[in-house]
C-alpha cells in the first residue's frame, strides 16, 4: 500500500529556533499535500494545503510567515516552524493525496511530535 | 463551509456491549472516512464509504452511510479492550481538503 513518511518523528527545540519537518510519499506521486496540527486530546486541524510547484493555501488563523510550507516535488513537502514558541508544541501530521482518472486517495504520515522548550 | 459533528465525544463501555458512534456532516460530500487513533500515534484507516447505503464491516466494527441524512454510524459489537482508542470520522470533497469530526474517545472496561 501507499506509504507516507515523516521526519523527524519527534523533535525538541528551544524557543526562538526553527524546525523543519519533512513529509514524503514513498511509492506514489502526491498532487496535493496537507498539513494538520493536533493538540492533545483534540481533533486534527488543517493548517495548509499545498500543490507541487505552487504556493500553499493556508487556513484562516494560520500564520504564513511562521509556518513555511514548501512543496518542491511530487514526493516531498516540508513544513518549517520558524521562531518556535512553546505554544507551537503539537503533533504535526501530513497527508498526501494522489489523483488518477478522477479517483483520488489520501494517505497520512505517522506524525511528528514537536516540543518547544 | 463543511462541518462535521461527531457524538458522543466520550464513550465508556463494558466489554461485550454494543454501541454506536454518530457522525453528521453539513454539506454534500464525495466520501466519508472512519479512522482510529491510538495515543501518540497517527491515523489508522478503518473504512471509506463512497455511496448512499454503503455498509462495511471489519471484525467488531461496522460503518454505514446515509448520504440523504448526511449521517454515518460506526457500530461496535461486543466490545473488547483492544478497541479502546479515539475514533474520528472525516469528510471530504474532490479537490478539497478533509474535515474531521472532534473524535470519540472510547474506553472499553473489563
Amino acid at each position: 500500500g501507499a506509504v507516507v513518511s515523516q521526519h523527524p518523528s519527534w523533535v525538541i527545540c528551544k524557543s526562538g529556533t526553527s524546525v523543519k519537518i519533512e513529509c514524503r510519499s514513498l511509492d506514489f506521486q502526491a498532487t496535493t499535500m496537507f498539513w494538520y496540527r493536533q493538540f492533545p486530546k483534540q481533533s486534527l486541524m488543517l493548517m495548509a494545503t499545498s500543490n507541487e510547484g505552487s504556493k500553499a493555501t493556508y487556513e484562516q488563523g494560520v500564520e504564513k510567515d511562521k509556518f513555511l510550507i514548501n512543496h518542491a516535488s511530487l514526493t516531498l513537502s516540508t513544513l518549517t516552524v520558524t521562531s518556535a514558541h512553546p505554544e507551537d508544541s503539537s503533533f504535526y501530521i501530513c497527508s498526501a493525496r494522489t489523483v488518477g482518472q478522477g479517483v483520488y486517495e489520501q494517505y497520512f504520515g505517522p506524525g511528528t511530535r514537536l516540543t518547544v522548550t | 463551509e463543511l462541518k462535521v459533528e461527531q457524538n458522543p465525544l466520550f464513550l465508556s463501555m463494558q466489554e461485550g456491549k454494543n454501541y454506536t458512534i454518530y457522525c453528521n456532516y453539513s454539506t454534500t460530500s464525495d466520501r466519508l472516512y472512519w479512522y482510529r487513533q491510538d495515543p501518540g500515534k497517527s491515523l489508522e484507516s478503518l473504512f471509506v464509504l463512497l455511496s448512499n447505503g454503503a455498509v462495511k464491516q471489519e471484525g467488531r466494527l461496522m460503518a454505514s452511510l446515509d448520504t440523504k441524512a448526511r449521517l454515518s454510524t460506526l457500530h461496535i459489537t461486543a466490545a473488547v479492550h483492544d478497541l479502546s482508542a479515539t475514533y474520528f470520522c472525516a469528510v471530504d470533497r474532490y479537490n478539497n481538503d478533509m474535515r474531521f469530526g472532534a473524535g470519540t474517545r472510547l474506553t472499553v472496561k473489563p
